[in-house]
C-alpha cells in the first residue's frame, strides 16, 4: 500500500512563476518528510526537508509546507526555472521506529518549467 | 568524495541467467540502502544495512533476491534467477549514522529478455 501519495503525475510552469508540488501521507506516525529532485538518467538529489514539529521550511528558492492535521505537504519553487525541470519525489520517515532510516517514497511529479 | 557509485549501468540478460549488481557507498556511511524503481511501483525499498548487517529485509520481492554487504565499502544484490518482471532501475543509496538524508548512486537498469 502507498503510504506516500502524489496525486499529480506531472506539472507545467512557466518560468518565473511559482511551482507547488503536492504530497499527501496516510501514516500518522511520519515524522521527517523529505523531497529529493531527479533528472534523467541520474539518481534522485536531496532537495530540502522538514521535521513534523516545524510547519515551514525555507531554502533559497525553494519551501516545504507541512500540514500534520491534513496530512499533507507542499513544495513551493520561487521563482522556478527551466532546470528545476525534473522529476519531484516526495519521502518520509518515522523516524521512532526500528526502521526510522527507511524512506517511504511516492511516485514522483514531472515538472516542465517553459520558457 | 566521488559519491555513491553503482555498476554496472546498464544490465541486459536474458531470463533464467544470475545478475549481480554492485554498490560503493560514500565513505564513512553507515547506513545502505537499495531500492526499485518501477512505472508500477514507483521507487520501493527492497533492503537496508547499518555497519554492514542487514536490517530489514522486508521489502525484497521473493528468495530469488539477495543482497549482502561484506565490508563498509561494498555491498551486491544478486537476482537469481532473473525473470522478465525484474526488469527496472535499481538504486542504492547511503547516509551516515547522525544524519537523514540518503545520497543515492546513478542507478543500475536491468533489462531481462
Amino acid at each position: 500500500d502507498q503510504q506516500v501519495k502524489q496525486n499529480s503525475p506531472s506539472l507545467s510552469v512557466q518560468e518565473g512563476r511559482i511551482s507547488i508540488l503536492n504530497c499527501d501521507y496516510t501514516n500518522s506516525m511520519f515524522d521527517y518528510f523529505l523531497w529529493y529532485k531527479k533528472y534523467p538518467a541520474e539518481g534522485p538529489t536531496f532537495l530540502i526537508s522538514i521535521s513534523s514539529i516545524k510547519d515551514k521550511n525555507e531554502d533559497g528558492r525553494f519551501t516545504v509546507f507541512l500540514n500534520k492535521s491534513a496530512k499533507h505537504l507542499s513544495l513551493h519553487i520561487v521563482p522556478s526555472q527551466p532546470g528545476d525541470s525534473a522529476v519531484y519525489f516526495c519521502a518520509a520517515s518515522e523516524l521512532s521506529s526500528n526502521s526510522g532510516y527507511a524512506l517511504n517514497f511516492g511516485k514522483g511529479t514531472s515538472l516542465l518549467v517553459t520558457p | 568524495d566521488a559519491g555513491v557509485i553503482q555498476s554496472p549501468r546498464h544490465e541486459v540478460t536474458e531470463m533464467g541467467q544470475e545478475v549481480t549488481l554492485r554498490c560503493k557507498p560514500i565513505s564513512g556511511h553507515d547506513y545502505l540502502f537499495w531500492y526499485r524503481q518501477t512505472m508500477m511501483r514507483g521507487l520501493e525499498l527492497l533492503i537496508y544495512f547499518n555497519n554492514n548487517v542487514p536490517i530489514d529485509d522486508s521489502g525484497m520481492p521473493e528468495d530469488r533476491f539477495s543482497a549482502k554487504m561484506p565490508n563498509a565499502s561494498f555491498s551486491t544484490l544478486k537476482i537469481q534467477p532473473s525473470e522478465p518482471r525484474d526488469s527496472a532501475v535499481y538504486f542504492c543509496a547511503s547516509s551516515s549514522l547522525t544524519g537523514y538524508i540518503q545520497y543515492f548512486g546513478a542507478g543500475t537498469r536491468l533489462s531481462v529478455l
